[in-house]
C-alpha cells in the first residue's frame, strides 16, 4: 500500500468555481503535512503546510483529520492560474517525506 | 526561484555512462535531500545529509548511486553505468531544520536526465 494516495484526476472546473482535493496517508505516527503545486515540467512549490487546526492562506483553505488519516484542500474562485498538479506531502520520522503522486487541476475559462 | 539552483539542467547520456549532477541549497540550510521524479508521479525520496553526513539512503538508491556532501555545502549525486531506467528528473531540496520548527523543504528546478 502506497504511503500517500491521490485521485489523480483531472479536475476540470470553470474559472470561479470552488474545488476541493483530498489525499490520505497510511502511517498514523506521521507528524508534519504538506501541500506542493508543480506546474507541467517544473519544481514542486511549496503552497501550504497543514496544521491540525486547519489553516488557510487567501483562497486556500488546507484541513487535517488525523482519525481519517487524511488531509484535504479547498480552493475558491479558481483561478486560470491554478491549473496545476497538486502534490499531498506527509512527513514521518522526521526525516522522511512521502508525496503522492499528484492531483492534476485543469481550470477553464 | 527558491534559491536552490541545480546544474546542469538537461544531461543526454549513452547507456553505460557516468554523470555527475550537482546543488547548491540555500545557504543556511543544514539538510539536503535527493528526490527522483517519473512521469505521472510524484517524487520518491532518494537520500538526504544533514550537514555533511549522509544520514538515509532509500532502497531505490542502488550500488550505483552515490551522493556526498563534502562541506556540508553543495550536494553531487553520481550514477555509474546509466541505465535507461534511470531516466528521470532528479530533484534536490533543502531545508533549515531548527529544534520545534518544521521541515519545510524548497526544491531546485530539477536535472532532467535522459539515457538512451
Amino acid at each position: 500500500r502506497k504511503e500517500v494516495e491521490q485521485d489523480p484526476g483531472p479536475f476540470n472546473v470553470p474559472e470561479g468555481a470552488t474545488v476541493a482535493f483530498n489525499c490520505t496517508y497510511s502511517n498514523s505516527a506521521s507528524q508534519s503535512f504538506f501541500w506542493y503545486r508543480q506546474d507541467c515540467r517544473k519544481e514542486p512549490k511549496l503552497l501550504m503546510s497543514v496544521y491540525s487546526s486547519g489553516n488557510e492562506d487567501g483562497r486556500f483553505t488546507a484541513q487535517l483529520n488525523r482519525a481519517s488519516q487524511y488531509i484535504s484542500l479547498l480552493i475558491r474562485d479558481s483561478k486560470l492560474s491554478d491549473s496545476a498538479t497538486y502534490l499531498c506531502v506527509v512527513n514521518k520520522d522526521f526525516n522522511k517525506f512521502y508525496f503522492g503522486s499528484g492531483t492534476k487541476l485543469n481550470v477553464k475559462p | 526561484d527558491t534559491g536552490v539552483s541545480q546544474d546542469p539542467r538537461h544531461k543526454i547520456t549513452k547507456r553505460g555512462q557516468n554523470v555527475t549532477f550537482r546543488c547548491d541549497p540555500i545557504s543556511e540550510h543544514n539538510r539536503l535531500y535527493w528526490y527522483r521524479q517519473t512521469l505521472g508521479q510524484g517524487p520518491e525520496f532518494l537520500t538526504y545529509f544533514q550537514n555533511e553526513a549522509q544520514l538515509e539512503k532509500s532502497r531505490l538508491l542502488s550500488d550505483r548511486f552515490s551522493a556526498e556532501r563534502p562541506k556540508g555545502s553543495f550536494s553531487t549525486l553520481e550514477i555509474q553505468r546509466t541505465e535507461q531506467g534511470d531516466s528521470a528528473m532528479y530533484l534536490c531540496a533543502s531545508s533549515l531544520v531548527e529544534v520545534g520548527s518544521t521541515d519545510t523543504q524548497y526544491f531546485g528546478p530539477g536535472t532532467r536526465l535522459t539515457v538512451l
